[in-house]
C-alpha cells in the first residue's frame, strides 16, 4: 500500500460544476497537508496549505482534512477550463520540506 | 521576479551515456529540492540541499546519481550510466528555509525532460 494515494482520473466535468479531489493516507502521524496544481509541462504550484484537521477556503477552493479517517479533499466551485490540470495533494509529519510525501495526482477536465 | 529556471528543458540520450541537469533556484533561497516524477507516480524525492550541503542523500535511486550545489546557488543532478528507466521528469524546488508555510513554500522549476533510449 503506497502512502498516499489518489484517483490518478481523468475526471471530466462540465464548466460550473463542483468539483472534489481526494487524497488518502496511511500514516496516522501526518499533521500538514498541501495541495498543488500542475499544468501540462509545468512545475506544481502551491493551492492550498492546512495544519491539521478542519477546513481552509481560499475564493473558490476549499480545502478539508479529516484525520480521523487520514483522508483529504480539495473542493472547487464554479469550475473554470482554466482549472483543467493535474491536481497533486502532499502532507507530511512536520514541515521540513524534504519530509512532504507527494500522492500520484488526479488529472482534471473541466470542459466548456 | 524570476522564478526557479532548470535546463535543458528536455534531453534524448543514449542507454549508457552521462548526463547533467542544472537547477538555477530563486535568488536568496537557501533549501533546494530534486525530485522524480514519472507517468502515473508522484514526485519521488531525491535530494534537498540547506545551502551548499546535502545531509540526507538517501532518496537518490543508486550511485549513478550524485548532485551537488555551489555558491548556495545553482544545483546540478548528474546521472552516469544512463539507463532506459530513468526516463522521467525531473523537477527542482526552492524555497526560503527548510520550514514550510503557506507563504514560505516551495517553488517547483518547469522541469527536464529526460528521455534514455
Amino acid at each position: 500500500q503506497k502512502e498516499v494515494e489518489q484517483d490518478p482520473g481523468p475526471l471530466s466535468v462540465p464548466e460550473g460544476a463542483i468539483v472534489s479531489l481526494n487524497c488518502t493516507y496511511s500514516n496516522s502521524a501526518f499533521q500538514y497537508f498541501m495541495w498543488y496544481r500542475q499544468y501540462s509541462r509545468k512545475g506544481p504550484e502551491l493551492l492550498m496549505y492546512t495544519y491539521s484537521s478542519g477546513n481552509k477556503e481560499d475564493g473558490r477552493f476549499t480545502a478539508q482534512v479529516d484525520k480521523s479517517s487520514k483522508y483529504i479533499s480539495l473542493f472547487i466551485r464554479d469550475s473554470q477550463p482554466s482549472d483543467s490540470a493535474t491536481y497533486l495533494c502532499a502532507m507530511s509529519q512536520g514541515n521540513y520540506g524534504q519530509n512532504f510525501v507527494f500522492g500520484p495526482g488526479t488529472r482534471l477536465s473541466v470542459l466548456p | 521576479g524570476a522564478g526557479v529556471s532548470q535546463s535543458p528543458s528536455n534531453k534524448v540520450t543514449e542507454k549508457g551515456k552521462d548526463v547533467e541537469l542544472r537547477c538555477d533556484p530563486i535568488s536568496g533561497h537557501t533549501a533546494l529540492y530534486w525530485y522524480r516524477q514519472s507517468l502515473g507516480q508522484g514526485l519521488e524525492f531525491l535530494i534537498y540541499f540547506q545551502g551548499n550541503s546535502a545531509p540526507d542523500k538517501s532518496g537518490l535511486p543508486s550511485d549513478r546519481f550524485s548532485a551537488e550545489r555551489t555558491g548556495g546557488s545553482v544545483s546540478t543532478l548528474t546521472i552516469q550510466r544512463t539507463q532506459q528507466e530513468d526516463s522521467a521528469v525531473y523537477l527542482c524546488a526552492s524555497s526560503l528555509s527548510l520550514y514550510l508555510t503557506a507563504t514560505d513554500t516551495q517553488y517547483f522549476g518547469p522541469g527536464t525532460r529526460l528521455t534514455v533510449l
